[in-house]
């Protein structure tokens, strides 16, 4: 059984790029949530995606976009890159919005020089 | 006040020890509650749910109170694989931040 697949697993860009993160949550699942870790701190809500429409932003700029595809892969955009970008993005999956129980993909580990 | 904090760590123990971990929460509308592990640099896999009237899993004991908003992790008996970073995770479903509510974790260091 295939898990949550994320691409890529790391990512150089350098500032004012842009950058799109993608993944594919397990199979049957329709919710997909992102999240950014910054080393030592938790992870931090971005964004919540079910049945394609958006179900929840967390407190991030507007330079931050997402989507949610028919088949529910997603994918988050970053535009006009910041060095504070450089995180950890998790994508997470799970059956519904409110479903109890998320599984994380690997990341992608981005770093913005 | 942050919407989740545990004790700042680390936490750094012989192996064999018995160590807790502590976590408050401050929404009182929480729904769920949950225990993640993180390895270094990898992903949060969730370690056990935690239900009002405790539960077990092997020599992983969780406690919430919902009274008091608090949650905690006993590890009895520990390994030098339990070496990680524990996750304290509330799930406020519908809320502005979204399902899960991370706390910043505290890392455990287990010794031989």
């Amino acid at each position: 059984d295939a898990g949550v697949t994320q691409s890529p697993t790391h990512l150089i860009k350098t500032r004012g790029q842009q950058v799109t993160l993608r993944c594919s949550p397990i199979s049957g699942h329709k919710s997909v949530s992102w999240y950014q870790q910054v080393l030592g701190q938790g992870p931090q809500f971005i964004f919540q995606y079910y049945e394609k429409e958006e179900r929840g932003r967390g407190n991030f700029p507007d330079r931050f976009s997402a989507r949610q595809f028919p088949n529910y892969s997603s994918e988050l955009n970053v535009n006009a890159l910041l060095l504070g970008d450089s995180a950890l993005y998790l994508c997470a999956s799970s059956l519904n919005p409110g479903g109890t129980e998320a599984f994380f993909g690997q990341g992608t580990r981005l770093t913005v020089v | 006040r942050k919407e989740v904090e545990q004790d700042p760590g680390p936490f750094n123990v012989p192996e064999g020890a018995t160590v807790a971990f502590n976590c408050t929460y401050s929404n009182s509308a929480s729904q769920s509650f949950f225990w993640y592990r993180q390895d270094c640099r990898k992903e949060p896999k969730l370690l056990m749910s935690v239900y009002s009237s405790g539960n077990e899993d092997g020599r992983f004991t969780a406690q919430l109170n919902r009274a008091s908003q608090y949650i905690s992790l006993l590890i009895r008996d520990s390994k030098l694989s339990d070496s990680a970073t524990y996750l304290c995770v509330v799930n406020n479903y519908g809320g502005s931040q979204g399902n899960l509510i991370f706390g910043k974790g505290t890392k455990l260091s287990v010794k031989p």
